[in-house]
C-alpha cells in the first residue's frame, strides 16, 4: 500500500516555463512534507519543505503547494531552466514516527528542454 | 563541512554472501537512516539510528540489520543475499532526533549476481 504517490512518472517543460509536480498522500498523521531532488549517481538533494499548518512555502523559483483538504500537494519551479532537469521525489513523515522516517513517493522525471 | 560519505560506492556480490556497507554522516548530525532504492519500489525505509539505537524500522527482513557506533558513524549489513537485493542502498543523517530534513550521500551500487 503506498501511502505517498507520484503518478507522474516523467513530465517534459520548455525552459522558460513553469513545471508544476504533483504528489498525493493517503496517510492523514503526515504533517510535514518535503520535496528532494535527485541527479543520476547522486544521493537526493534537499529542496524544500512545508509542514501541515501551512498551505504554501517558497523559496527562490521553487514553491511546495498543500491542500490537507485533499491529501495533494504540488511543487512549482518558475522559470524551468535545464538544470533542474533530474528526478523528483516527495516525502512525508509524521507524528507517529518516535524520529526521523520519511516515506517517499516513486518519483517525476523532470526534463527542461532549452 | 563535508558531506554524508558512504564506502564503498560499488559493490557485486554472490547470491549467498553477505555484505556490510559503512556510512559516515555530516559532522555533528547524530541520526542516522538507511533507506533502498530499486527501480520498481522507488525508495524504502530501512531502519534509522539515533545515539547509537535504532528507534525505527521499516519492513525489511531480518536479514537486514544495522548499527551506530559511538562517533555516529552507521553501518548496515545484508547476510544470504538474494538477486533482489540488487540496489542503490542511500545514508541520510540528520543533526537530531526531530529534524525532518534528512541530507543523503551518494549512495552504494549492490549488484548480487
Amino acid at each position: 500500500d503506498q501511502q505517498v504517490k507520484q503518478n507522474s512518472p516523467s513530465l517534459s517543460v520548455q525552459e522558460g516555463r513553469i513545471s508544476i509536480l504533483n504528489c498525493d498522500y493517503t496517510n492523514s498523521m503526515f504533517d510535514y512534507f518535503l520535496w528532494y531532488k535527485k541527479y543520476p549517481a547522486e544521493g537526493p538533494t534537499f529542496l524544500i519543505s512545508i509542514s501541515s499548518i501551512k498551505d504554501k512555502n517558497e523559496d527562490g523559483r521553487f514553491t511546495v503547494f498543500l491542500n490537507k483538504s485533499a491529501k495533494h500537494l504540488s511543487l512549482h519551479i518558475v522559470p524551468s531552466q535545464p538544470g533542474d532537469s533530474a528526478v523528483y521525489f516527495c516525502a512525508a513523515s509524521g507524528r507517529n514516527n518516535a524520529g526521523n522516517m520519511l516515506t517517499f513517493g516513486g518519483g517525476t522525471r523532470l526534463m527542461v528542454k532549452p | 563541512k563535508a558531506g554524508v560519505t558512504q564506502t564503498p560506492r560499488y559493490l557485486i556480490k554472490t547470491r549467498g554472501q553477505q555484505v556490510t556497507l559503512s556510512c559516515s554522516p555530516i559532522s555533528g548530525h547524530r541520526s542516522v537512516s538507511w533507506y533502498q532504492q530499486t527501480p520498481g519500489q522507488g525508495l524504502q525505509f530501512l531502519f534509522e539510528y539515533f545515539s547509537e539505537t535504532q528507534r525505527n524500522k521499516g519492513n525489511f527482513p531480518g536479514r537486514f540489520s544495522g548499527r551506530q557506533f559511538s562517533n555516529s558513524r552507521s553501518e548496515m549489513n545484508v547476510s544470504t543475499l538474494e538477486l533482489g537485493d540488487s540496489a542503490l542502498y542511500l545514508c541520510a543523517s540528520s543533526p537530531d532526533g526531530h529534524s525532518y530534513e534528512q541530507y543523503f550521500g551518494p549512495g552504494t551500487r549492490l549488484t548480487v549476481t
